[in-house]
């Protein structure tokens, strides 16, 4: 059982839009840590993909984006592409556990 | 270029000890929390603990400290984790991956190392 709340899985055909959330609690997200979302594609490493919530390291397309807000935030993507179907993670830190912790991720399929 | 790289895929017999490293360069490593996260098989992300090179400065996740351990050499620019009996159900890969200096996110990440404890 994860700390924070993803949905198992997603799927939009090419050039829909998605949303990914990942909902956490009072003593994470709601207490105001940041929240970062990851993307491992199929057998590499996981990659930063959107960092303090909505910025994204350079690199990442704008199609990515983040959003938060109370004890939630979102992953949206756009225009969506073959190359996106991955595992997509949320982070955060929780402050009565006192560490970092994933949501369980959510596998995105292009149909 | 940042990079962090990862020794490679271990097998081992349950009761046997490991140590696996992750070797920085292309940035100061002393001055970034290097973390280490685990997934097992199937399974998604885990945090296990980070450790802050300077001054060895650790943190471990509740659920697996007392299990393994920690700790980097400044001086080769490595961190390690290392078990002293590993278990069939400690078979998984392990990434390394260095923290954000200005958030608690991992910017950087290792490629895994896989372990496979298997009698």
């Amino acid at each position: 059982q994860s700390v924070l709340t993803q949905p198992p899985s997603v799927s939009g055909a090419p050039g829909q839009r998605v949303t990914i959330s990942c909902t956490g609690s009072s003593s994470n997200i709601g207490a105001g840590y940041d929240v970062h979302w990851y993307q491992q594609l199929p057998g590499t490493a996981p990659k930063l993909l959107i960092y303090i919530s909505i910025n994204r390291p350079s690199g990442v397309p704008d199609r990515f984006s983040g959003s938060k807000s109370g004890t939630s935030a979102s992953l949206a993507i756009t225009g969506l592409q073959a190359e996106d179907e991955a595992d997509y993670y949320c982070q955060s830190f929780d402050i009565n556990l006192s560490a970092w912790v994933f949501g369980g991720g959510t596998k995105l399929t292009v149909l | 270029e940042v990079q962090l790289v990862q020794s490679g895929a271990e097998v081992k017999k349950p009761g046997e000890s490991l140590k696996i490293s992750c070797k920085g360069s292309g940035y100061s490593f002393s001055n970034h929390w290097i973390g280490w996260v685990r997934q097992m098989p199937g399974k998604g992300l885990e945090w296990m603990g980070i450790i802050y090179p300077v001054d060895s400065d650790t943190r471990y996740s509740p659920s697996l400290q007392g299990h393994v351990t920690i700790s980097a050499d400044k001086s080769i620019n490595t961190a390690y984790l290392q078990w002293s009996s590993l278990k069939a159900s400690d078979t998984a890969m392990y990434y390394c991956a260095r923290r954000y200096s200005r958030g608690d996110n991992f910017d950087y990440w290792g490629q895994g190392t896989l372990v496979t404890v298997s009698s």
